[in-house]
């Protein structure tokens, strides 16, 4: 049982270049979340989905787009990377209300030049 | 604008002591209450969850929550090096974002031998 699998690891982008990152979870999940995570920042919601055919905005979601392809997966993609978005990106799954807390993937290590 | 604060520490206990993790929120209407664990590099880990008043216990770990003072707490009893990490408290909203977590910023326990 994977549980949430991201992919990839780690990415090198240079300004401007861009790149979706991958999310799966094999848990019947109905709710998946994309967060960044930045020192002294905490984890920051950039775009959610309730269910399968629903996606909405966090916290920060400019220069970001995500898609939920089916139940399972739910990719965020970067049109055209800059700096400021050089962070750790963590994707999550959870039940219905989230009550019982979220999963979180094992994060993607980007950094852009 | 709902907000959870914790004390960023570091908080640095000797082995076999009690740590003492706290947690405000701003949401009176929250309903579900996590801690998670993370370890350097490291993605979140659930490591107990509290929905009502009073103590839950889990091993060596005991989450508090009161919510008329809109306050959580973690405690470790017994505390090992292995447990030194960023704990993060987590509360879900209500309505139409139930079921998206706010997370605090965390607070970095060292657990000296």
């Amino acid at each position: 049982n994977a549980g949430v699998t991201q992919t990839p690891k780690f990415q090198v982008l240079k300004t401007g270049q861009s790149m979706t990152l991958q999310c799966a979870q094999d848990m019947n999940h109905n709710s998946m979340y994309w967060y960044r995570q930045d020192p002294g920042m905490g984890l920051r919601l950039i775009y959610y989905s309730a269910s399968e055919g629903t996606t909405d905005k966090g916290e920060v979601p400019n220069g970001y787009n995500v898609s939920r392809l089916n139940k399972r997966e739910f990719s965020l993609r970067l049109e055209s990377a800059a700096p400021s978005q050089t962070s750790v990106y963590f994707c999550a799954s959870s039940g219905p209300t989230g009550g019982s807390g979220y999963t979180f993937g094992s994060g993607t290590r980007l950094t852009v030049v | 604008q709902k907000e959870v604060e914790q004390n960023s520490g570091p908080l640095s206990v000797p082995e076999g002591a009690i740590a003492s993790l706290n947690c405000t929120y701003s949401d009176r209407g929250s309903q579900s209450f996590f801690w998670y664990r993370q370890y350097s590099g490291k993605s979140p880990e659930l490591i107990m969850s509290i929905y009502s008043n009073g103590d839950k216990e889990d091993g060596r770990f005991t989450a508090q929550l009161n919510k008329a003072s809109q306050y959580v707490s973690l405690l470790i009893r017994d505390s090992q090096p292995s447990d030194s990490a960023t704990y993060l408290c987590a509360v879900t909203g209500y309505g139409g974002s139930q079921g998206n977590l706010i997370f605090g910023k965390g607070t970095k326990l060292s657990v000296k031998p």
